[in-house]
């Protein structure tokens, strides 16, 4: 089965520390993405990618980075920089992104990171 | 920037129509339409292409002015299973990512 894979589930950490999000598709398709979901407020982009070892940043990137070495996978790190950490985090992929055509994107099952 | 939507939420009664509309500042390209169901992930529904034409879901279906840069989701009948937050993504010029709205949470009742 085709499909986005995200975790964990649940995360809990302390304030202060890193933590890594995963996030990987056998799609093989060649966009990325991260978004942030905080009730109310939509899907906020943090990071995406259009190909391997190229990425850009969203709207909301500080406090954030992404790495891209292998097409299938596009893990987020959430430092301590980031103000604000607790959300649920969105990876999405799609075949390519809106400038080359028009796909759709594909959703994994979210990460829900609580920061204490 | 992101895109309006409008209502922020709608109560139906099940077989009762219902419009969600998507306004941008900017020029677009495309519409994107998902659905999310509480604690999923959001589903794709459609794409509104630029001189495209209306598409259709099911008794789900949507328009796309590019003039007033709006597009406009109409639900029809809805049933039970319409329920979710409905979000809409714009592309503008920039291309390279979607720029989604807020959302609208749509409850469809017995």
């Amino acid at each position: 089965d085709g499909g986005i894979t995200q975790s964990p589930k649940y995360l809990f950490r302390k304030e202060g520390q890193n933590v890594t999000l995963s996030c990987e598709q056998n799609l093989n398709h060649d966009a990325m993405y991260w978004y942030r979901q905080d009730p109310g407020q939509g899907l906020r982009l943090i990071y995406y990618s259009q190909i391997v070892n190229d990425f850009q940043k969203g709207d909301i990137a500080e406090g954030y980075s992404v790495s891209r070495e292998k097409k299938e996978s596009f893990p987020l790190t959430v430092t301590s920089a980031q103000k604000n950490p607790t959300a649920f985090y969105l990876c999405a992929s799609s075949d390519g992104t809106p400038h080359q055509g028009y796909y759709e994107q594909y959703f994994g099952p979210g990460t829900r990171l609580t920061v204490t | 920037q992101q895109p309006v939507q409008s209502p922020q939420a709608v109560i139906l009664r099940e077989g009762e129509d219902a419009v969600i509309n998507c306004s941008s500042s900017k020029a677009l390209y495309s519409v994107h339409w998902y659905r999310q169901k509480h604690g999923e992930a959001p589903v794709f529904l459609m794409i509104l292409l630029k001189g495209g034409e209306q598409k259709g879901h099911d008794k789900i279906s949507a328009s796309f002015n590019e003039k007033k840069q709006q597009s406009s989701l109409y639900l029809t009948a809805s049933q039970l299973s319409y329920s979710g937050t409905y979000f809409c993504g714009t592309e503008s010029n920039s291309g390279y990512a979607l720029n989604f709205g807020k959302g609208t949470s749509l409850l469809v009742t017995p």
